[in-house]
């Protein structure tokens, strides 16, 4: 199957620093690319869509300002936490899709990130 | 707006015992249904998926799912368990307009020996 690759898969920050994550599509190109965000033992909770050449599409109460997302090329899509608080630590999961057909998504393997 | 509900949170079972996990969506349009499986610290990984044709598909280490129109419902079964089946289940829908795939709660499945 398709493969997506995050990076990076662990990161620890001081709270008010902003943290980069990378997601890419190894061997697809992908138009759009999904952040989700998962807490500890629950689902996973889709922040927003990336659209490559353009403005990403928030979801409802996520704010856009905190989560800045760049989707620079048909391979990369980013995230960036900016000025990061204990609050936003989480598992943070980036998907494509390889077949605007049927909507299957792949996953990346996930960043976690633990704000100090 | 579209959602998914899984009502079995947790579920224990013994090897070789049937399962059958339920998921239900809200959608009155055409849905595409997908089952994930989350194992102990990896990422997601695609079980089935249905998106036209034959409504009970098959999926992967013995899964399938059969998708009932009329009861908006999207069920997982596999006749006989294994230990390694131990994971996180997750079913997920994606309405197409937008297109964006949306996650059911979860459900932990752990299998006993």
């Amino acid at each position: 199957g398709a493969v997506v690759s995050q990076h990076p898969s662990w990161v620890i920050c001081k709270s008010g620093t902003s943290v980069k994550i990378e997601c890419r599509s190894l061997d697809f190109q992908a138009t759009t690319m999904f952040w989700y965000r998962q807490f500890p033992k629950q689902s996973l909770m889709l922040m927003a869509t990336s659209n490559e050449g353009s403005k990403a599409t928030y979801e409802q109460g996520v704010e856009k300002d905190k989560f800045l997302i760049n989707h620079a090329s048909l391979t990369l899509s980013t995230l960036t936490v900016t000025s990061a608080h204990p609050e936003d630590s989480s598992f943070y999961i980036c998907s494509a899709s390889a077949d605007t057909n049927t909507g299957e998504l792949f996953f990346g393997e996930g960043s976690r990130l633990t704000v100090l | 707006a579209q959602s998914v509900s899984q009502h079995n949170h947790h579920v224990i079972l013994s090897e070789a015992a049937s399962l059958e996990l339920g998921c239900n969506y809200s959608y009155g349009g055409t849905v595409n249904l997908f089952w994930y499986v989350q194992y102990p610290g990896q990422h997601l990984q695609l079980l089935l998926k249905y998106f036209s044709g034959d409504p009970l598909v098959k999926g992967i280490k013995g899964f399938e799912a059969e998708f009932i129109k009329s009861k908006f419902s999207f069920n997982l079964r596999k006749p006989s368990v294994q230990w390694s089946d131990t994971a996180e289940y997750f079913c997920a829908v994606n309405a197409r307009t937008p297109d964006k795939l949306i996650f059911g709660t979860g459900t932990r499945l752990q299998v006993f020996p």
